[in-house]
C-alpha cells in the first residue's frame, strides 16, 4: 500500500525567506507526483507536476524535485510570502495501486 | 472552463437522513474521483470512475455510501443514511484522459458535510 509522509507538519517562516517542504513515498513505482495548495476552507489548487521520468518542474516561486528510486520529493519556495501561507499536500498517482494518494500536508505561514 | 463543480458547497442535515452530494466535472475528462477530507484522516479516495464505470471503490467506507456517474458530466455521491462521523469535506476531482496518468488532477471546492 503507498504511504505518503510530509514533513514538517507545520511550518512558521519570517517573509523573504526560501524554504523546502518534503514529501516521501513508499512505494517508488509511480507515473507522476503532484503538489497542491489548500487555502482553509477551499479546494486543492495544483501547483506543479511532475512526470516520472523527470527530475523537476518549476513555475515562477516553485520548484520541485522528484527523486523517484528514493521516493522523495521537494518543493522549494523562493522568496516567501505571506499570501503563500497554505497548506501544501503532496499526491502521488500509481504504486500498486492506480490512484493519487495524499500526503498529509504541510501548513505553511508566512509572518510578516 | 468553469472547472469541477460541486453541490452543494455546505450540507447540515439530522443523523438518519439521506444525503447526496453532486460534481459536474470538467467537461472532456475521462476520469472522476471522489474524496473525503477531515481532520483525523486527511484526504482519502472514495472511489474513482473512469469513463462513467467504477474502477476501484475499495475506499468506500460502507453499504451507507453508493456512488453513480450516469453519464460524462454528472456525478453523485449518496449518503444513507447518514451518521455524525461522516461529517467531513467531500470533494470531487477530475482528469483527462482516463487511463493516461500523467495528467493533472483538477478538485472542485468541495462540499461540507455535516451531520448532527
Amino acid at each position: 500500500k503507498q504511504e505518503v509522509t510530509q514533513i514538517p507538519a507545520a511550518l512558521s517562516v519570517p517573509e523573504g525567506e526560501n524554504l523546502v517542504l518534503n514529501c516521501s513515498f513508499t512505494d517508488s513505482a509511480i507515473y507522476n507526483l503532484q503538489w497542491f495548495r489548500q487555502d482553509p476552507g477551499k479546494g486543492l489548487t495544483s501547483l506543479l507536476l511532475i512526470q516520472s521520468s523527470q527530475r523537476e518542474q518549476t513555475s515562477g516561486r516553485l520548484n520541485a524535485s522528484l527523486d523517484k528510486s528514493s521516493g522523495r520529493s521537494t518543493l522549494y519556495i523562493a522568496a516567501s510570502q505571506p499570501g503563500d501561507s497554505a497548506t501544501y499536500l503532496c499526491a502521488v498517482w500509481g504504486g500498486t495501486a492506480s490512484k493519487l494518494t495524499f500526503g498529509t500536508g504541510t501548513r505553511l505561514q508566512v509572518t510578516l | 472552463d468553469a472547472g469541477v463543480i460541486q453541490s452543494p458547497r455546505h450540507e447540515v442535515t439530522e443523523m438518519g437522513q439521506e444525503v447526496t452530494l453532486r460534481c459536474k466535472p470538467i467537461s472532456g475528462h475521462n476520469s472522476l474521483f471522489w474524496y473525503r477530507q477531515t481532520m483525523m484522516r486527511g484526504l482519502e479516495l472514495l472511489i474513482y470512475f473512469n469513463n462513467n464505470v467504477p474502477i476501484d471503490d475499495s475506499g468506500m467506507p460502507e453499504d451507507r455510501f453508493s456512488a453513480k456517474m450516469p453519464n460524462a458530466s454528472f456525478s453523485t455521491l449518496k449518503i444513507q443514511p447518514s451518521e455524525p462521523r461522516d461529517s467531513a469535506v467531500y470533494f470531487c476531482a477530475s482528469t483527462p484522459q482516463g487511463g493516461n496518468w500523467n495528467t493533472e488532477a483538477f478538485f472542485g471546492q468541495g462540499t461540507r458535510l455535516t451531520v448532527v
